[in-house]
């Protein structure tokens, strides 16, 4: 059964450094999200992007996030300069379109 | 604006009795309803929808939902509950657009108890 696939799993980083976290979406979805849950806490929804373009982003995707989707399958998120807080794990969806969406396993980033 | 409510932070069931969930919800118009389940480190796994139709959807595990227009509820069931369902529990919903995100609740934690 296709999946959503994420990596790495766990990722540690410095505070100030960059990181990308790595999606490989279902091949035939056309939309893909990033959301985030905070540990055992809330899943919010960071930002949609469809047809090479975000589509809607949410007030934590400020300018140090960016997305990207490189090569026709890979859909990549940018955090330019970590902070503590971006300690979470991001998880990467995609869907057809709707209805349901479908959630990779998660990259469980540590900022140190 | 879209909003999910799930108003217990946990649930305490004993294996072999029924459980339920409870969400309500607050979107105008038709939304699309689902419940995802979160297990320990693990990504979150999509186990029912609601699009139209039958009030009384099943998903995946024994799991059903049942939709009411009328109380804005999509609460989670399962006649007999199992250890192993211990978990978190995510209800959702989304508009019936093409590229709406799906907003979550703030998730409920299953405690079954053996």
């Amino acid at each position: 059964e296709p999946e959503v696939t994420q990596t790495p799993s766990h990722q540690v980083t410095q505070m100030g450094q960059e990181v990308i976290l790595r999606c490989v979406p279902i091949s035939n979805h056309l939309y893909f999200y990033w959301y985030r849950q905070i540990l055992g806490q809330k899943v919010e929804f960071l930002v949609s992007f469809y047809n090479n373009e975000i589509s809607e982003k949410s007030e934590i995707f400020d300018d140090q996030f960016s997305v990207e989707r490189p090569d026709g399958s890979n859909f990549t998120l940018k955090i330019r300069s970590t902070k503590l807080e971006d300690s979470a794990m991001y998880f990467c969806a995609s869907d057809r379109p709707p209805p349901e969406a479908f959630f990779g396993q998660g990259t469980r980033l540590t900022v140190v | 604006a879209q909003s999910v409510a799930q108003p217990e932070d946990q649930v305490n069931v004993a294996e072999g009795n029924p459980l339920t969930v409870k969400c309500t919800y607050s979107v105008s118009g038709n939304p699309y309803l689902f419940w995802y389940v979160q297990y320990p480190n693990r990504g979150l796994q999509f186990l029912l929808k609601y699009i139209t139709g039958d009030n009384l959807v099943k998903g995946s595990y024994g799991f059903e939902a049942e939709f009411n227009k009328s109380q804005t509820s999509f609460h989670l069931k399962k006649p007999s509950a199992l250890v192993s369902d211990s978990a978190l529990y995510f209800c959702a919903v989304r508009y019936m657009n093409r590229d709406d995100k799906i907003i979550f609740g703030k998730g409920t934690r299953l405690h079954i108890l053996p």
